[in-house]
């Protein structure tokens, strides 16, 4: 079965500090793959997707990027977090359930830019 | 208009009480409907899938109607346990899954 392993857990960083969060996926492959962010009170927002190693497509303009370096690995960053990169970030992968592909999530890292 | 829509709440009903969410979702070539759970500051869960011909699932049934892009969950004899926040979600083919804000539900003894 499907797990999503990410870290770190929980992050608290500084404004104009870098950010690096990991996503590894076991179980599947070559699984199309996505970020999402949940900011507080908010809905989830999709950040990135990607269909294979290499390939990113980004659904919104942001100073985040993604990158895809193995087919199970899906890395989100970026050079200068600003106050409002705050919020709760999961990585997801299509999961069947039924005649359906559910989005599975991951435990999610919850960043707090101070 | 938003893609996905749903009444924030949050709803406070009693033990026992049945409750009702409502959401609707904008684009008509929309493929696949789902509700999820998410716990205070966990991930979302799938909670089930919403059929045109409406499902059930123990205390909980969905119903879609596709004429209205209007989907709806029902919660029939509430428990403690089922306080969370409801997601209406709709993917609207190839990787487009949208997510509702979602609707807090607080169940009270």
């Amino acid at each position: 079965s499907q797990t999503i392993h990410q870290w770190p857990a929980t992050l608290v960083q500084p404004v104009g500090s870098p950010l690096s969060l990991e996503c590894t996926v076991e179980g599947t492959s070559n699984p199309n793959l996505y970020w999402y962010r949940q900011a507080a009170g908010r809905g989830l927002q999709l950040l990135f997707y990607s269909v294979g190693i290499g390939q990113i497509s980004s659904e919104v303009p942001q100073n985040l990027s993604a990158s895809r370096p193995q087919d199970r690995q899906f890395i989100l960053s970026s050079k200068k977090l600003l106050l409002s990169d705050s919020g709760f970030y999961l990585c997801a992968c299509p999961r069947k359930s039924g005649t359906d592909n559910e989005q599975f999530f991951g435990p999610g890292t919850r960043l707090t830019v101070l | 208009r938003k893609e996905v829509e749903q009444d924030p709440g949050p709803f406070n009903v009693p033990e026992g009480a049945t409750v009702a969410f409502n959401c609707t979702y904008s684009n008509s070539a929309s493929q696949s409907f789902f509700w999820y759970r998410q716990d205070c500051r966990k991930e979302p869960k799938l909670l089930m899938s919403v059929y045109s011909s409406g499902n059930e699932d123990g205390r909980f049934t969905a119903q879609l109607n596709r004429a209205s892009q209007y989907i709806s969950l029902l919660i029939r004899d509430s428990k403690l346990s089922d306080s969370a926040t409801y997601l209406c979600v709709v993917n609207t083919g190839g990787f487009k899954t949208i997510f509702g804000a979602g609707t807090r539900l607080f169940v009270k003894a």
